[in-house]
């Protein structure tokens, strides 16, 4: 059973547009979403993270919408670049948890 | 600033043989992890330490043995490889428990193929 479900699987977006990729959870007990961000070759790492006492979170260009009644969750990408050009996982814990748990990505490509 | 070091960083590994994935990190966390990404699979847990002294199984942990060395090493052991644990595994730290909503530092990944 996937607890955290992410769409869209990939994503082209045009330099200057917004790129939307959104997560939906089953476990009310998560209160801890996170967004990682992971380069070709390299190892994911922290983007931005929410938690459900607010329904949004913007750091620079990168902002999380937070639902709770709908279970959901996404990352709003402003401006795109072809920088952020990267796979971005969302994912999702618990304070009885033990580990992250992460949804299957989504492969932004930011076109010039 | 190393953070999460994993050795190596490719191998090639015939069916049935063994090899130990290691990984070290200096920050000082107290927990510890391997994962392994498969392609739109997303990362999936294999086992955790959630402490220096103990282990715990994830999601996937058929195959696979762990050690917590110490508190800054986290071995992953596969006893007899198979074809279907070719994967890139990561090791990751955080300084507690991840499910306690903290950061979770990933290492730079070992990409294994066994044939």
């Amino acid at each position: 059973q996937q607890q955290v479900k992410q769409s869209p699987q990939s994503l082209i977006v045009q330099k200057g547009g917004i790129s939307i990729i959104n997560c939906a959870y089953e476990n009310t007990a998560f209160d801890y979403f996170p967004w990682y961000q992971q380069f070709p070759g390299k190892g994911p790492a922290l983007l931005i993270a929410i938690r459900p006492d607010v329904s949004e979170k913007k750091e620079g260009r990168f902002t999380i919408s937070f639902n709770k009644s709908a279970k959901q969750f996404s990352l709003h990408i402003m401006d795109s670049q072809p920088g952020d050009s990267a796979t971005y996982f969302c994912a999702a814990s618990s304070q009885a948890g033990t580990a992250l748990i992460f949804g299957k990505g989504t492969t932004l490509s930011v076109s010039s | 600033n190393a953070g999460v070091t994993q050795t190596p960083k490719f191998q090639v590994l015939k069916t049935g043989q063994s090899m130990t994935l290691q990984c070290a990190q200096d920050m000082n966390h107290n927990s510890m992890y391997w994962y392994r990404q498969d392609p739109g699979m997303g990362l999936r847990l294999i086992y955790y330490s959630a402490s220096e002294g103990t282990t715990d199984k994830g999601e996937v942990p058929n195959g696979y043995n762990v050690s917590r060395l110490n508190k800054r090493e986290f071995s992953l052991r596969l006893e007899s490889a198979a074809p279907s644990q070719t994967s890139v595994y990561f090791c990751a730290s955080s300084v507690i428990p991840t499910g306690m909503n903290t950061e979770a530092f990933f290492g730079q990944g070992t990409r294994l193929t066994v044939v």
